[in-house]
This record gives structure tokens, sequence and C-alpha cells, in this order.
């Protein structure tokens, strides 16, 4: 059981926001904001989409963007394409090991 | 540019250990920049991080497979490994290679293609 909690699964229509929540106890995410979100392709591996919160590694759009507020970080897709149907999957280093979210399914209708 | 290759058996017996490598290629694992991770997945489920080593050899490990995990790096063939001791159907994943910049920052920036790894009789 992970102890970051993601909705299993998020949906909208081109064009749309969406946005995903990962929460955890104040101990999943210790005093330190680094909080990272991972796209994933079926029987692909994961790839970095934001990193520490809110920075976007080179190549990454604009499109997507983070956030933490108290125990819950979230990702937010905006202008939704059809390329980011994926699972997405959220990470949080607390001290000297890292936890993961459960990931989400982001469907694009 | 710096590719991961994770490698191993692909079938384990139950009570047996599963021993996985990771080739690093197009940059030195000496170089002191990076922890080198590994990370799995069960069919359906989400990530599960399994630890990480450094170049000069020091680990962390999740405290829920510390009991059987160990990980080393070979500096002078460019590999880290992973040995998963005690190893049951639980175990059967799909394991990643995964590389973690050091600093005032965290996450995975660079991922192998990952490797299945199967426990069965």
């Amino acid at each position: 059981q992970s102890a970051l909690t993601q909705p299993p699964s998020v949906s909208g229509s081109p064009g749309q926001s969406v946005t995903i929540s990962c929460t955890g106890s104040s101990s999943a995410f210790g005093t330190y904001n680094f909080v990272s979100w991972y796209k994933q392709y079926p029987g692909k591996a994961p790839k970095l989409v934001i990193f520490d919160v809110n920075k976007r590694p080179s190549g990454v759009p604009d499109r997507f963007s983070g956030s933490k507020s108290g125990n819950t970080a979230s990702l937010t897709i905006s202008g939704l394409q059809a390329e980011d149907e994926a699972d997405y999957h959220c990470c949080s280093y607390a001290g000297s090991y890292t936890t993961f979210g459960g990931g989400t399914k982001v469907t694009v209708l | 540019q710096v590719q991961l290759q994770e490698s191993g058996p692909g079938l384990v017996k139950p009570s047996e250990t599963l021993s996985l490598t990771c080739k690093v290629s197009g940059g030195s694992i000496s170089s002191g920049a990076y922890y080198w991770t590994w990370i799995r997945q069960a069919a359906g489920k989400g990530l599960d991080w399994i630890g990480r080593v450094y170049s000069t050899g020091g680990t962390d490990y999740s405290p829920s497979l510390r009991s059987r995990v160990t990980m080393s790096v070979d500096t002078s063939k460019n590999q880290v490994f992973l040995r998963l001791n005690s190893v049951t159907a639980a175990d059967t994943a799909v394991y990643y290679c995964a590389r973690a910049p050091v600093g005032p920052t965290h996450s995975f920036d660079l991922w192998g293609h990952g490797t299945m790894g199967t426990v069965s009789s």
C-alpha cells in the first residue's frame, strides 16, 4: 500500500485541463519540496515530467505544471492532447528513502 | 548520450536470489554526480522504490526490503548491481534502473527500458 494516494483515473476532453492529486502523510513528504511526477505509456519506462514540485525538465511542454500545498501535491495538464493519455506517478523523497503513489490513468475522451 | 540497460536471468525459483545488472553507457558512474537506483513495477501496479547506490558504494534501501536487498557498483565496468534474496512470487515485476542527480534536488531523470524478473517454480 502506497504512502502516497492518487486517484485511479481522471479524464478530460482535448483542450481541457485535468489535475491529478497526490496526498500523503507529513512523513511521506517530510520537510522537503522534493515531489516529482512521471508519465508512463503501457509497456514503456516512466519519463520525468516535473521535479522539485514545479520544475520542468528540458523538452517537457509548459502544459505540464506542478504544485504542492500542505500534504497534497498536484500535477495539472492544460490543453489536453491525445498524446497525454498515459499513466502518471507521483513521487516524494522524505529523508533517505523514496515513496511513489499508486499511479493515475489519464484518459483523453 | 547516457543510456541504461538492465539485464538478468528472467526467471528464478522461490527462495532463491534474483541478481540483476544495469550497464551504464555514454557516461561514467564514477563522476559522483548521480545516485544509481533500482525501482520495480508489478503488473498493473504502481512503482516501488527498492533503493539506491552511490559510486562510492554507499547505499540506502527501502525499509520494507532492506533485509533482503544488496546493491553495489563496479566502476571499472560501469555497472550497477541488484541482489534480492529469498524471493517469492510477490517479487515478480519489471525492474528498472534509473539515475538520480545528486544535490539539493530529487528526481529520476533517466531510466532504462526495464527487465522482467519472474519468480516461479
